[in-house]
């Protein structure tokens, strides 16, 4: 499993852009990166998933190197609601289905008025 | 949520005592895991099933149990042989060939 690392916490105010980089040194051909948002008490949630180059939703944007040994992503125009813990996620390939994720300690964001 | 029911949300038992964390689904999703939050920490898993009667160890599965009888269901045992239960639970399932998975409300265990 490819071991991936992230700010502990960063802060910010509402209306920045938000940038939270991963690295990921031993990813795997087949490995997927993802991003994961937790509330307090809450399960967490998909937000966004890429291969390489970039990858855009409503909500976010992955930036993903040609060496896909790190990730970026970022979240416009962030707001108070964007306060949460944010987990880099490296994934193993399909092997008959399922997937194994291995979530670290995450980023802690703080968005302030 | 939005298709994976956990129950109770909050669950209190004594030390010593086996209980069972329900995980519920209507998505039609093959696979199925569990994991294990604490206070300050990512999540760690501590079993999935990939498809019916079929499930493997996670990276914490000393101490619990798992069945997958039925596709919508996968009930975990915290045994008592767990030596520090006490943690937040979280069931999640994803489809076939996806690497998204979609989680469930979550049940706080306390054990005392």
């Amino acid at each position: 499993l490819a071991k991936t690392t992230q700010p502990i916490s960063m802060d910010s105010y509402e209306g920045q852009e938000v940038n939270i980089t991963c690295s990921h040194n031993n990813i795997a051909t087949n490995d997927y990166i993802t991003w994961y948002q937790q509330f307090p008490s809450q399960g967490p949630r998909f937000i966004i998933q890429g291969y390489k180059t970039k990858v855009t939703n409503e909500v976010a944007s992955l930036f993903i190197p040609a060496d896909r040994k790190s990730s970026t992503l970022s979240l416009p125009r962030v707001s108070l609601s964007d306060t949460a813990v944010y987990y880099c996620l490296v994934g193993e390939g399909i092997t008959g289905g399922g997937n194994k994720l291995t979530f670290g300690t995450g980023t802690q964001l703080k968005v302030e008025l | 949520d939005g298709g994976i029911t956990q129950s109770p949300k909050y669950l209190f038992r004594k030390e010593g005592q086996n209980v069972t964390l329900s995980c519920e689904q209507n998505l039609n999703h093959d696979a199925m895991y569990w994991y294990r939050q604490d206070p300050g920490q990512g999540l760690r898993l501590i079993y999935y099933s990939q498809i019916v009667n079929d499930f493997q160890k996670g990276d914490i599965a000393e101490g619990y149990s798992v069945s997958r009888e039925k596709k919508e269901s996968f009930p975990l045992t915290v045994t008592s042989a767990q030596k520090n239960p006490t943690a937040f639970y979280l069931c999640a399932t994803s489809g076939t060939g996806a690497y998204e998975q979609y989680f469930g409300p979550g049940t706080r265990l306390t054990v005392t």
